[in-house]
């Protein structure tokens, strides 16, 4: 059964546009809720996370919204770059199960000139 | 580089064979996942250690086994492999307290002829 949603399943961008991806999950009892990106090669790297305390993170281009009734979280890239270009990650943890992450499907992101 | 090492980067073998996936985790770091992420599947987490200890078990199969060793680092075994076995296997460390943040290794590309 899978518990993290992800949409789109890929994405073009124009330079300098937003990037949308969205997230929705099933599971009451995650709270912990990061996004990874991943480089074709590499292995996933933290971009940022939230709990679900709050409703928005920000870490420079990158904006996490979460809406805890809809179970729900989104990732915002302002202003995307071809450096952007790359499969990203949503994911959620809870607390009773050992920090293990449950991820989405992920989202091919490219961002062209 | 997130500080987590994982050998070999490749690895080729039969039907029916063995191998052993290692990994050592951030200096410091307590706790070590393993995941496996193929085409089909996403990235799935197969099993947590602690400081030596096994704290939670995902989608891992029985032919699959891992250890945690007291300098920390982890293998990771597979045994009698099958086609279906040929993914990217990625470890995983992090401090091991309440909402930590998990820092992926570049991971081991297994494929089985």
């Amino acid at each position: 059964q899978q518990q993290v949603k992800q949409s789109p399943q890929s994405l073009i961008v124009q330079k300098g546009g937003i990037s949308i991806i969205n997230c929705a999950y099933e599971n009451t009892a995650f709270d912990y809720f990061p996004w990874y990106q991943q480089f074709p090669g590499k292995g996933p790297a933290l971009l940022i996370a939230i709990r679900p305390d709050v409703s928005e993170k920000k870490e420079g281009r990158f904006t996490i919204s979460f809406n805890k009734s809809a179970k729900q979280f989104s990732l915002h890239i302002m202003d995307s770059q071809p450096g952007d270009s790359a499969t990203y990650f949503c994911a959620a943890s809870g607390t009773g199960g050992g920090n293990k992450l449950t991820f989405g499907t992920g989202t091919q992101l490219k961002v062209e000139l | 580089d997130s500080g987590v090492t994982q050998t070999p980067k490749h690895l080729i073998t039969a039907t029916g064979q063995r191998v052993t996936l290692r990994c050592s985790p951030r200096s410091g770091d307590l706790s070590v996942y393993w995941y496996q992420q193929s085409l089909d599947q996403g990235l799935q987490f197969l099993i947590q250690y602690y400081n030596g200890e096994e704290r939670a078990k995902g989608n891992i199969l029985e032919r699959f086994s891992a250890q945690q060793f007291p300098d920390l680092h982890s293998e990771l075994n597979l045994s009698s492999l099958e086609l279906g076995d040929s993914a990217l296997y990625f470890c995983a460390s992090s401090d091991g307290t309440t909402w930590d943040t998990q820092y992926f290794g570049p991971g081991t590309r297994l494929t089985v002829l």
